[in-house]
């Protein structure tokens, strides 16, 4: 059980918009901390997508956007292609001195 | 090039012991908090464990807390996680990861490639 909470998979068409919710607790996102989002390619280490809820570190496509707001955040990704089929995971800090991430959201592109 | 590269993983039977060892290069070791974050096989990421710059202060999950300890060499660009009394639980791919700097220093902005842990009799 995941302190962040994910959809399990989302789907889309190429070229076609997703959005990927995370929701958290007065103690991590509530509590004003950042959310920060994760792109696991198949069988390859994570990597930092978007930092400080909407902030895009370089070589990231402008495609892929975040927002937050009170409890919860969201990544979008727009013109989706073939090579974003991945798990995203997002991840921020908690009251308890832990850093937590959500359970994992894979992407199929239909 | 920013690189961390883990090693140390493998087969050890429950109740067993492990040191994982992540070196560092590419960039200035010294000035970054380091965590271990681990991935069971077909789950989720789950962070294990944070050390500050200076080795002064240290983090755990509880899951981990008194079994596993996290230290660096500064002056060998590397991490280590000393891992005992291993369950089967515990096995995952541990990646190390680097936090990022100032505004993002709540992020793992640098992630070696893993290895894995598998605790097995």
């Amino acid at each position: 059980q995941s302190v962040l909470t994910q959809p399990p998979s989302v789907s889309g068409a190429p070229g076609q918009r997703v959005t990927i919710s995370c929701t958290g607790s007065s103690s991590n996102i509530g509590a004003g901390y950042d959310v920060h989002w994760y792109q696991q390619l198949p069988g390859t280490a994570p990597k930092l997508l978007i930092f400080a809820n909407s902030n895009r570190p370089s070589g990231v496509p402008d495609r892929f956007s975040g927002s937050k707001s009170a409890t919860s955040a969201s990544l979008a990704i727009t013109g989706l292609q073939a090579g974003d089929e991945a798990d995203y995971y997002c991840q921020s800090y908690d009251s308890s001195l832990s850093w937590v991430f959500g359970g994992g959201t894979k992407l199929t592109v239909l | 090039e920013v690189q961390l590269v883990e090693s140390g993983g493998g087969l050890v039977q429950p109740g067993g012991s492990l040191r994982l060892s992540c070196a560092a290069s590419g960039f200035t070791f010294s000035n970054n908090w380091m965590h271990w974050v681990r991935q069971g096989p077909g789950k989720g990421l789950v962070w294990v464990s944070r050390i500050d710059s200076d080795a002064s202060t240290t983090r755990y999950a509880d899951s981990v807390k008194g079994r596993f300890t996290i230290f660096r060499d500064n002056a060998k660009n590397t991490l280590y996680l000393q891992m005992n009394s291993l369950r089967a639980e515990d096995t995952a791919v541990y990646y190390c990861a680097r936090a990022g700097e100032g505004g993002t220093a709540y992020t793992f902005d640098i992630w070696g490639q893993g290895t894995m842990v598998t605790v097995s009799s």
